[in-house]
């Protein structure tokens, strides 16, 4: 069975400052990995996915995320923050060799980005 | 605008009453979902449907049901509604591209079992 682990509830930084949003994964088998965003009473937006290639997958708004096979993580990062920024993150993982679509997330990290 | 649309937005219902929570996609996407949204919890998978006349169970699946008698339509039904399925419910669609593709959400429906 896939399950994600976001061990972060929440995530204070200041704006301009990197940020990171921690995400460890467990798959049997090819990790298909996402993040999205959600900002209040709004449904999710994808922001980016690794599938293969590249170990540093570039999204939307700036946000990138590293894939760490040996540690089955895949943190989100962002060199400088907005206070923009600031909603509550999602990691999801999908079996890339099972076969469907099932798609597991985490609990969520809320991100505060203070000006 | 192509997406999904959830209705009803906003729901009350007493308990023990069935309800029907209805989802449309017109992005001709081949996979459908649902999830619950509870705080702390973050999003737990439901039901979901690889391809229009199957459908599997997720994470919470109990007291739940689905069909998916086409490719743009997933409702998801609570047959016997009690306290506990008090949730934001979201529905969503991912296009088939091996299996790669990102999930598209709706805008979510609040259900409060009273």
């Amino acid at each position: 069975a896939q399950s994600v682990a976001q061990p972060e509830d929440q995530v204070n930084v200041a704006e301009g400052n990197p940020l990171t949003v921690k995400c460890t994964y467990s798959v049997s088998g090819n990790p298909y990995l996402f993040w999205y965003v959600q900002y209040p009473n709004r449904g999710l937006q994808f922001l980016l996915k690794y599938i293969t290639g590249d170990n540093l997958v570039k999204g939307s708004y700036g946000f990138e995320a590293e894939f760490n096979k040996s540690q089955t993580s895949f943190h989100l990062k962002k060199p400088s923050a907005l206070v923009s920024d600031s909603a509550l993150y999602f990691c999801a993982v999908r079996d890339g060799d099972t076969g469907g679509f099932k798609t597991i997330f985490g609990a969520g990290t809320r991100l505060f980005v203070k000006a | 605008i192509a997406g999904i649309t959830q209705a009803p937005t906003s729901q009350i219902l007493a308990a023990g009453r069935r309800m029907t929570l209805r989802c449309t996609q017109d992005m001709r996407h081949n996979a459908m979902y649902w999830y619950r949204q509870d705080l702390g919890l973050g999003l737990r998978l439901i039901h979901y449907s690889n391809t229009a006349g199957t459908t599997g169970k997720g994470e919470v699946p109990d007291g739940y049901s689905v069909s998916r008698a086409n490719t743009d339509d997933f409702p998801l039904t609570l047959a016997s509604a009690v306290p506990s399925q008090t949730s934001v419910y979201f529905c969503a669609s991912s296009a088939d591209r091996g299996r790669t593709g990102e999930l598209f959400f709706g805008e979510g429906s609040r259900l409060t079992v009273l």
